[in-house]
């Protein structure tokens, strides 16, 4: 069981250059989330989609773009990378039922983002 | 937006000690989930332990347990006979049970002294 995958691990860009972070789960899981985490900032919100077909803005989405290509693909597009977007990229994806007892995250390993 | 506070960047316990870690977080609402998560240096987010708010027995889960006061809004973590593989940052967290998003504090650098 895979679980969320990412990929890829590591990346580097030059300013300007565009890219996508691909991200995939095998829980059939109806939410996806991208978070980036920064030294002394922990975990933040990107965007994220609470189910197929639908995505909303989190805590620090400018600068990036998603799609929720299918149940189990949610992709992270930055169209002009800059130096503020090094970071580490986190997919997390969780089962929503709604006011049922509080499904936690399954997070994926990490995509390292350099942008020079 | 809800805020989680986690006032201890970094904490050091010695090896078969118990530690804690201390979580704080603002909220308005009654009903909500609490969460740790663990980060080793594989930067793989590891969910420790969750409390729902509803529920007032402090949840555990081994070596780890929560400390969990309602009326403070205070979330901390007790991790006890600490072992070297805890040695990890760790994460609490917030979900509204209304809302998809999840609210993470700066986290805690914890060191296991052998």
């Amino acid at each position: 069981n895979a679980g969320v995958t990412q990929t890829p691990k590591f990346q580097v860009l030059k300013t300007g250059q565009s890219m996508t972070l691909q991200c995939a789960q095998d829980m059939n899981h109806n939410s996806m989330y991208w978070y980036r985490q920064d030294p002394g900032m922990g975990l933040r919100l990107i965007y994220y989609s609470a189910s197929e077909g639908t995505t909303d803005k989190g805590e620090v989405p400018n600068g990036y773009n998603v799609s929720r290509l299918n149940k189990r693909e949610f992709s992270l597009r930055l169209e002009s990378a800059a130096p503020s977007q090094t970071s580490v990229y986190f997919c997390a994806s969780r089962m929503n039922w709604g006011l049922a007892v509080g499904e936690t995250q399954y997070f994926g390993p990490g995509t390292r983002l350099l942008v020079l | 937006a809800q805020t989680v506070t986690q006032s201890q960047p970094e904490m050091s316990v010695q090896e078969a000690e118990t530690v804690t870690l201390s979580c704080t977080y603002d909220t308005s609402e009654s009903d909500y989930y609490l969460f740790w998560y663990k980060q080793p240096p594989s930067r793989q987010m590891i969910l420790v332990i969750r409390q729902e708010a509803y529920k007032q027995q402090n949840a555990t889960e081994n070596r780890f347990s929560v400390n969990f006061q309602k009326a403070a809004k205070s979330f901390s973590l007790k991790i006890s006979d600490s072992q070297l593989g805890d040695a990890a940052m760790y994460f609490c967290a917030y979900r509204s049970p209304t809302g998809n998003q999840f609210y993470f504090g700066t986290g805690t650098s914890l060191t296991v002294i052998p």
